[in-house]
């Protein structure tokens, strides 16, 4: 399967600043790439889908301009929160997909204080 | 919308007992179905991957069985270890490459 990492693995910013995550497809050309978020003692939630060369597909609730994605390359995509604010904090989650089998990123823990 | 639904949400069990963890979902046009583990604080481990067209997947312990038509999976973990302590999450595969997550189990061992 596919490796994927992410960095950084944990952050922790102050509220009114911007993050960028970054997701790596080590071995495996992602035209598509997924970014989730999991909050405390919940499980994933889509919250886009993100295709190299073109705009960002977000699921319903999800700010586009909050959470700003670039997919510029097959192997990176990246994931800025902008103005991060505590709710923000959370477990983002990127994957990359493979006939419909997807490989996902060890995560990164945002802490917004 | 696909809906994945989890139970139970924790368990506790004595070290080498059989369990089961179930899984449903609410559509049953799925391309596969998938169970993930994952650690306190870490990403998902691929645990078993189960086509739509299959009955059951198995690896060591683990056996994992779909039934597409009434929306259910389960996960059969024989001979528990306090190792598998963990949250049990299963995860349906739909057009688009689109992942549906369930709620989780939360699976705790005793030794």
């Amino acid at each position: 399967g596919a490796v994927v990492s992410q960095h950084p693995s944990w952050v922790i910013c102050k509220s009114g600043t911007s993050v960028k995550i970054e997701c790596r497809s080590l071995d495996f050309q992602a035209t598509t790439m997924f970014w989730y978020r999991q909050f405390p003692k919940q499980s994933l939630m889509l919250m886009a889908t993100s295709n190299e060369g073109s705009k960002a597909t977000y699921e319903q609730g999800v700010e586009k301009d909050k959470f700003l994605i670039n997919h510029a390359s097959l192997t990176l995509s990246t994931l800025t929160v902008t103005s991060a604010h505590p709710e923000d904090s959370s477990f983002y989650i990127c994957s990359v997909g493979e006939l419909y089998e997807q490989y996902f990123g060890p995560g990164t823990r945002l802490t917004v204080t | 919308k696909q809906e994945v639904t989890q139970i139970p949400a924790a368990l506790s069990v004595p070290e080498g007992e059989n369990l089961v963890l179930n899984c449903s979902f609410t559509d049953s046009a799925i391309y596969n179905l998938q169970w993930f583990r994952q650690d306190p604080g870490k990403g998902l481990t691929s645990l078993l991957l189960i086509q739509s067209s299959q009955r059951e997947q198995t690896s060591g312990r683990l056996n994992a069985s779909l039934d597409k038509s009434s929306g259910r999976s389960t996960l059969y973990i024989a001979a528990s270890q306090p190792g598998d302590s963990a949250t049990y999450l299963c995860a349906v595969a739909h057009t688009g490459n689109q992942f549906y997550f369930g709620t989780g189990t939360s699976l705790t061992v005793i030794p």
